[in-house]
């Protein structure tokens, strides 16, 4: 597509559930990046994908917080047991490899707000 | 680790005005970018403008210019005739080659009619 798509847009779950979400980069971006983003606050990174396999996965919180990009496009942010500290905006963001036409400029979506009651 | 603060809030600017963000970093790096995004309550990021580091020539995007200082390590972001649709979140962000972007706290900015 022509910009990062993120689903759900809006996620209503129910403390200790399980929440999945998604996101699809733009295509020819072999960086992928998650962040969150709490209410007034400017993101926080959660974890880096260069291709298939975590570059950088320091941001994660705990073990509940999980991802993954089983093919170097699509990802999947997965949360279990959700706490209402889980309540947040989560940010998705690609970006080209280096060099070449890495302008250094990563490119976000509009994020999935997920809210745990 | 690197680190980036922007010291205002909030920040309010008369339509057709000039207004200027702050914005202060931490590394030890010496080849970087820095980046000024803007988030409307759609929630998202728009790239404002781009600083590479190695270049001693302030960026300019028509009415958003930079004043990059990096000896201070301070990148602050000017908007001349400011319009109503300027109104957003600006974020500061630093990022080092392929890493991730350090984003600053943020800083509200209002345009009054």
């Amino acid at each position: 597509g022509a910009g990062v798509s993120q689903t759900p847009s809006n996620k209503v779950t129910e403390k200790g559930k399980y929440v999945e979400l998604r996101c699809d980069p733009i295509s020819g971006h072999t960086a992928l990046y998650w962040y969150r983003q709490s209410l007034g606050q400017g993101p926080e990174f959660l974890i880096y994908f260069q291709g298939t396999g975590a570059a950088d996965d320091s941001g994660l919180p705990n073990d509940r917080f999980f991802a993954v990009r089983p093919e170097g496009s699509v990802s999947t942010l997965k949360i279990q047991r959700t706490e209402r500290g889980d309540s947040a905006v989560y940010l998705c963001a690609s970006s080209f490899p280096s060099g070449g036409q890495n302008t250094g400029e990563l490119f976000f979506g509009e994020g999935s707000r997920l809210t745990v009651l | 680790a690197q680190t980036v603060t922007q010291s205002q809030p909030e920040m309010s600017v008369q339509e057709a005005e000039t207004v200027t963000l702050s914005c202060t970093y931490d590394t030890s790096e010496s080849d970087y970018y820095l980046f000024w995004y803007k988030q409307p309550p759609s929630r998202q990021m728009i790239l404002v403008i781009r600083q590479e580091a190695y270049k001693q020539q302030n960026a300019t995007e028509n009415r958003f210019s930079v004043n990059f200082q990096k000896a201070a390590k301070s990148f602050s972001l000017k908007i001349s005739d400011s319009q109503l649709g300027d109104a957003a979140m600006y974020f500061c962000a630093y990022r080092r080659g392929a890493q991730k972007l350090v984003f600053g706290q943020g800083t509200r900015l209002t345009i009054n009619p």
